[in-house]
């Protein structure tokens, strides 16, 4: 399982565009970057997944380089109600989901 | 879709006393769930992966008497706490896998709160 290293937490302000990066040196050939979304007492939620290059869906875009070493996560706009933990997890499809600590994103007014 | 629901979403009970959770996969069938538990502001950590119709395997350091799953169809599992004691006291949730474009998604419940006094 490819280690990942993220911030602890970050601050925004409302209407603004956030970016939050994941560091994986060690992420395999048939990983996949996977970013998931979760509320104070809800599940986790899937926010978006990717290979290589860009992805972009109605939610978030995720930027991967190259080397696939680090992704990161741009929420464009964002509002108080993206207030929340983010996970990256990098594995291979198919594989049982170990979280990471995650980043805490506080938007402020 | 890929709904997954939880019950209770939340549940107190006495120390010494068996709570039940159940996780449901309303819209699809799933072969595999699994069973994690999150403390406050700490990740969620993964108890173990139920699988229908055998034994659930258990990731380490988790009692498998302690926590017992039934995976009994294949859309439901239970996650039964025996003996509860305040330090299990805890957020727990569940998620269950579907087959999407020839890969296994996880999708996951909306959690149970489950205080032990």
């Amino acid at each position: 399982l490819a280690k990942t290293t993220q911030p602890i937490s970050m601050d925004s302000y409302e209407g603004q565009e956030v970016n939050i990066t994941c560091s994986h040196n060690n992420i395999a050939t048939n990983d996949y970057i996977t970013w998931y979304q979760q509320f104070p007492s809800q599940g986790p939620r899937f926010i978006i997944q990717g290979y290589k290059t860009k992805v972009t869906n109605e939610v978030a875009s995720l930027f991967i380089p190259a080397d696939r070493k680090s992704s990161t996560l741009s929420l464009p706009r964002v509002s108080l109600s993206d207030t929340a933990v983010y996970y990256c997890l990098v594995l291979p499809r198919d594989d049982k989901i170990i979280f990471g600590k995650g980043t805490r994103l506080h938007i402020l007014p | 879709g890929a709904v997954v629901s939880q019950h209770p979403s939340w549940v107190i009970c006495k120390s010494g006393t068996s709570v039940k959770i159940e996780c449901r996969s309303l819209d699809f069938q799933a072969t595999t769930m699994f069973w994690y538990r999150q403390f406050p502001k700490q990740s969620l950590m993964l108890m173990a992966t139920s699988n229908e119709g055998s034994k659930a395997t258990y990731e380490q350091g988790v009692e498998k008497d302690k926590f017992l799953i039934n995976h009994a169809s294949l859309t439901l599992s239970t996650l039964t706490v025996t003996s509860a004691h305040p330090e299990d006291s805890s957020f727990y949730i569940c998620s269950a896998e579907k087959t999407v474009s020839s890969y296994n998604e996880q999708f996951f419940g909306p959690g149970t709160r489950l205080t032990v006094l």
